[in-house]
């Protein structure tokens, strides 16, 4: 089973702040890997895919960089609605494996 | 618009069975794979399970494998998540999305709570 390493588990920051999250991979998954940001009570949204690629409707200040084992979701500015919880997600190889998550919170 | 609605979510004890449903609009479901992916109380997401599209060949995360069956109906555009055997450590909120063999979780729904508790 592939193990991603989100770090840092809580990152408190500024609207206007840049946010910078990590994801380790504990073996290759190439470039098969996704980040999700997740809100209380709301459905999980796909941000970034295939790592570098935003999905549909996601702004741009959202940027996903790196390959092989090592990843960074980015947040060039932060807005109000961007404080939540970070998942990445690879597709490499089964089983299917998130990290264990990333908290933006409101410094 | 891409709409998912699970359903079927309940109180259960351990030991009990329970199915959940996934209804979908908004895209030619028989031409994707379905996953649900739950979260437990306080935790992050967990996978549990796939379904391709072409042969609704299947996929199960360890945690569940031979406890929990994943199906589809293609002419209802419904996925569907049957749970057998729940401990208390399948207490979580389930998610379907969609997507998820060549694909990755492109939609999600609002989820279902499934609490197992005597």
């Amino acid at each position: 089973e592939i193990v991603l390493t989100q770090s840092p588990a809580t990152l408190s920051l500024s609207p206007g702040e840049r946010a910078t999250l990590s994801c380790r991979a504990s073996q290759s998954v190439s470039s098969y890997l996704a980040w999700y940001q997740h809100k209380p009570g709301q459905a999980p949204r796909l941000l970034v895919y295939g790592a570098s690629n935003r999905a549909t409707g996601i702004p741009a200040r959202f940027s996903g960089s790196g390959s092989g084992a090592d990843f960074t979701l980015t947040i060039s500015s932060l807005e109000p609605e961007d404080f939540a919880v970070y998942y990445c997600q690879q597709r490499s190889n089964w089983p299917r494996t998130f990290g264990q998550g990333t908290k933006l919170e409101i410094k | 618009e891409v709409q998912l609605l699970e359903s079927g979510g309940a109180l259960v004890q351990p030991g009990g069975s329970l199915r959940l449903s996934c209804a979908v609009s908004g895209f030619t479901f028989s031409d994707y794979a379905m996953t649900w992916v739950r979260q437990a109380p306080g935790k992050g997401l967990e996978w549990v399970s796939t379904i391709r599209a072409r042969d609704s060949s299947t996929f199960y995360a360890d945690s569940v494998k031979g406890r929990f069956t994943i199906s589809r109906d293609n002419s209802q555009n419904t996925v569907f998540l049957q749970l057998n055997s729940l401990r208390a450590e399948d207490t979580a909120i389930y998610y379907c999305a969609k997507g998820g063999y060549i694909t990755y979780y492109e939609c999600w729904g609002q989820g279902t709570l499934v609490t197992v508790s005597s």
